[in-house]
């Protein structure tokens, strides 16, 4: 079965610093991946998406993402984060048999110190 | 070129008691989907709709959990004799027939069981 799995569950970073969210996949065939961003109270927003191609995705808000297949990794990095970026952040899989649904992680809840 | 939106933003009701959601879809697209977000979890895929295709009901947790759509409109989720276990974040969340897993998810509804 698919599953997604964000191994920290939180993670604190300072303003300014790197940062890199962890994913690992479980699907048999060529994923489709994507990162999600969730902020207090709002809906979940798309910051990437990998479907196929470059291993290494551009998103939005200065946010990339690469797929590892060897790994079944796809981690998501910053270079830089800014306060604005304190939410709750989803990995998830895209299934295309059947209901063409997303299954999720759990999420990884990001603060940033100042 | 509004988002998804979805009414009510919340509902608290009380065990045993029935309550509607609604979720009004991006115009043009054909597949919506409804997830669950209990506390501290990931998504959990609920319900498909595409176009006039039979939905996909393999996500509802009980044959409490109902939800109908009508053409490629606005769609309800129904939750009958609610538990406390139901208290949840609902989301919404549609997508173009072409791009089935780019899914662009509305605000949610928040849904306390007393």
């Amino acid at each position: 079965a698919q599953s997604v799995t964000q191994p920290d569950i939180h993670i604190t970073v300072s303003e300014g610093a790197s940062l890199e969210l962890r994913c690992n996949y479980s699907y048999g065939a060529t994923p489709y991946l994507f990162w999600y961003v969730q902020s207090p109270g709002q809906g979940l927003q798309l910051l990437l998406k990998y479907f196929s191609g470059d291993t290494l995705v551009q998103g939005i808000k200065g946010f990339e993402a690469e797929f590892k297949r060897s790994q079944s990794s796809f981690n998501l990095r910053k270079p830089s984060v800014h306060w604005s970026d304190a939410a709750e952040y989803f990995c998830a899989v895209g299934v295309v048999q059947g209901a063409q649904k997303l299954v999720f992680g759990q999420g990884t809840r990001l603060t940033i110190n100042p | 070129g509004a988002g998804v939106s979805q009414s009510p933003s919340n509902k608290v009701t009380e065990k045993g008691k029935d309550v509607e959601l609604r979720c009004d879809p991006i115009s043009g697209h054909t597949a919506l989907y409804w997830y669950r977000q209990r506390l501290g979890q990931g998504l959990e895929f609920l319900i498909y709709f595409q176009g006039n295709s039979a939905p996909d009901k393999s996500g509802l947790p009980s044959d409490r959990f109902s939800a109908e759509r009508t053409g490629e409109s606005v769609s309800t989720l129904t939750i009958q004799r609610t538990q406390q276990e139901d208290s949840a974040v609902y989301l919404c969340a549609s997508s173009f027939t072409g791009t089935p897993l780019t899914q662009y998810f509305g605000p949610g509804t928040r849904l306390t069981v007393l």
